[in-house]
């Protein structure tokens, strides 16, 4: 069964950058079907897509983010990053990590979250 | 970007009882529509994809169905485990998109 778990700084100060890493547990993450997404929630908020990073190192971000936003994938560790530049206090949410799954187009693996903080 | 708009955005209800969540999609986006389950520290739950396929290991008391952008996910006989938030999600156009969620509340 396959595990994922996010790890990372809880607390960043303004304009520095935000660094999370998701480590796959119980299984391999390279499975050509599957795609690696982060995910954030601000609180009082519905859930925000990041961005996705495949196999193959491709990526595609949100528009909203693209700019401040760099995803990455390890396969020697089975593991995938993200990072996000120039924070703000508007960048504070919980962080998930998520599988892809590519014929269903859904996330069916979810790490349960970081809480990450943008205050000086 | 798709809106995705979620009815109601709380429902208090009893063990046993019958619940009806609504997501409404702002253009067509086919069959492409998940229901998540999330719980506060927990890891978030896929419960249906595309429109009204069970994920593996989810009780049958849920299930989802669609009429055009109107997408439902019914729980019948709902049980204590059933609290917490769920959300809809199209994966039918980049950037996938969030309802902003309904919570549910045990009576």
């Amino acid at each position: 069964q396959v595990q994922l778990q996010e790890s990372g700084p809880g607390l960043v100060k303004p304009s520095q950058t935000l660094s999370l890493t998701c480590a796959v547990v119980g299984g391999s993450i390279s499975n050509a079907t599957d795609y690696w997404t982060w995910i954030r929630q601000s609180a009082g908020k519905g859930p925000e897509w990041i961005g996705r990073v495949y196999l193959s190192g491709y990526t595609d971000y949100n528009p909203s983010l693209k700019s401040r936003v760099y995803i990455s994938i390890d396969t020697s560790k089975d593991r995938f990053s993200l990072i996000l530049s120039s924070v703000t206090a508007a960048d504070t949410a919980v962080y998930y990590c998520a599988r892809g799954r590519r014929l269903t187009n859904s996330l069916d693996v979810w790490g349960p979250g970081t809480l990450v903080t943008v205050s000086s | 970007d798709i809106q995705m708009t979620q009815s109601p955005s709380s429902l208090s209800a009893s063990v046993g009882d019958s619940v009806t969540i609504s997501c409404r999609a702002s253009q067509s986006i086919g069959s492409y529509l998940n229901w998540y389950q999330v719980k506060p520290g927990r890891a978030p739950q896929l419960l249906i994809y595309t429109t009204s396929t069970l994920h593996s290991g989810v009780p049958s008391r849920f299930s989802a169905s669609a009429s055009g952008t109107q997408f439902t996910l019914d729980i019948s006989g709902l049980q204590p485990e059933d609290f917490g938030f769920y959300y809809c999600q199209q994966s039918s156009d980049d950037p996938p998109t969030f309802g902003q969620g309904t919570r549910v509340e045990i009576k």
